[in-house]
């Protein structure tokens, strides 16, 4: 696509559910990232994937937390038994070379998700 | 740990002036450094790129400068308008994942 997609925009959801978010990153882009933003700070890592594997996941905060890439393109995030400290905005970003440190990285508009 | 640090927080200006935005990091071996502008319930826009080899980068009315030995970056924003209000973060990269400061809320005056 032309640009990155995540959806849900905006996700409210009751504490101890379970939530799914989706990034679909620009064609062709083998790195992808999974950033999470509270409200008046910036974007903390999570998650870093290139290609299938996971090649980070240092910045997960718990094992509530999940991400896939099955096949290299989508990927999902998964949160199990929410917390309402798990209120934030989920940024996913991609790159076409491998390593933040080699390219430069585009951002999707976020998923907000709140917990009652 | 790296750890990157934006001052000022934020900052208020009347149309038409000049200004700069401070960026400064504790790990000086980076890969590069990216200024990124944030609307409000937006994602992130990167603005410029400056490898670890480069010392400024230039788009338009902004110049970002880099210099690594002293971990220190800079943002200009040249003739400011009332569009550019919008968070601005600083973010350094290691080979693998990008590391934000917290950013610089800019209003600018009409």
């Amino acid at each position: 696509g032309a640009g990155v997609s995540q959806t849900p925009s905006n996700k409210v959801t009751e504490k101890g559910k379970y939530v799914e978010l989706r990034c679909d990153p620009i064609s062709g882009h083998t790195a992808l990232y999974w950033y999470r933003q509270s409200l008046g700070q910036g974007p903390e890592f999570l998650i870093y994937f290139q290609g299938t594997g996971a090649a980070d996941d240092s910045g997960l905060p718990n094992d509530r937390f999940f991400a896939v890439r099955p096949e290299g393109s989508v990927s999902t995030l998964k949160i199990q038994r929410t917390e309402r400290g798990d209120s934030a905005v989920y940024l996913c970003a991609s790159s076409g070379l491998a390593g933040a440190g080699w390219g430069e990285l585009f951002f999707g508009e976020g998923s907000r998700l709140t917990v009652l | 740990k790296q750890e990157v640090t934006q001052i000022p927080a934020a900052l208020s200006v009347p149309e038409g002036e000049n200004l700069v935005l401070n960026c400064s990091f504790t790990d000086s071996a980076i890969y590069n450094l990216q200024w990124f502008r944030q609307d409000p319930g937006k994602g992130l826009t990167s603005l410029l790129l400056i490898q670890s080899s480069q010392r400024e980068q230039t788009s338009g009315r902004l110049n970002a400068s880099l210099d690594k030995s002293s971990g220190r970056s800079t943002l200009y924003i040249a003739a400011s308008q009332p569009g550019d209000s919008a968070t601005y973060l600083c973010a350094v990269s290691g080979a693998q994942k990008l590391v934000f400061g917290q950013g610089t809320r800019l209003t600018i005056n009409p």
